[in-house]
């Protein structure tokens, strides 16, 4: 069912920018695409979604190529707090737009 | 700011016994979620519920499984006989709408613990 690719893991030192990669070749025209992060025994935190133009919020940026066929999270100054596994995901869409989740990204800041 | 609400944090059941695990969704979302991450593993979808009746379920959800909005703010998982591999965390999520533009809130998440 996976319809993105993530590297498994990444380290970003504290205070500096993270940039999280996601591949979606097969994203269609009309597909958004989310971005989740679960820290460690918590619930799937929403970050950002985005459709083809760049969005930013009070938690990240998204970058999204013009082709549509990969992103970027940014984390702009990542703490301790934001380690925890990011997920990049496309809609199922169908009667319940379920969320597929893969295997994400863990991303270690370290101090 | 809303957010999701699950109840209790933790439950600790026998092998057999039924379970409820309880979930507030954002007062004003019409769509609701039961997902569930064994430990170690990936998140994975259970049920999604709309208008007071299942709309899609996983083939984990089998006849053990029941889901239920008994009132206007609670949305209820129950399992009726436990099995020691339904141990795990149990995560509610709610939706305004099925539009894209429309993201999922996820609960803090029960663990349940069969032994």
């Amino acid at each position: 069912d996976a319809k993105t690719t993530q590297p498994p893991s990444m380290d970003c030192a504290e205070g500096r920018a993270a940039n999280l990669p996601c591949n979606h070749s097969t994203i269609s025209g009309n597909e958004y695409v989310y971005w989740y992060r679960q820290i460690h025994s918590q619930g799937p935190q929403y970050i950002i979604h985005g459709l083809k133009n760049n969005e930013t919020n009070e938690m990240a940026s998204l970058i999204i190529t013009e082709d549509r066929k990969s992103s970027t999270l940014i984390l702009p100054h990542a703490t301790l707090r934001d380690t925890a596994v990011y997920y990049c995901i496309l809609p199922t869409g169908g009667a319940t737009n379920k969320l597929i989740f893969g295997t994400g990204t863990l991303l270690a800041v370290q101090p | 700011e809303p957010e999701v609400t699950q109840t209790p944090s933790h439950q600790v059941t026998q092998m057999g016994q039924e379970v409820i695990l309880r979930c507030v969704p954002i007062s004003n979302h019409l769509y609701f979620y039961w997902y569930r991450q064994i430990l170690g593993q990936k998140v994975e979808f259970l049920v999604s519920f709309y208008n007071n009746e299942i709309s899609e379920k996983s083939e984990i959800f089998d006849d053990q499984f029941s889901v239920e909005r008994p009132d206007g703010s609670n949305f209820t998982l129950k399992i009726r006989s436990t099995k020691l591999e339904d141990s795990a965390m149990y995560f509610c999520a709610s939706r305004l709408t099925l539009l894209q533009i429309n993201e999922q809130y996820f609960g803090p998440g029960t663990r349940l613990t069969v032994t």
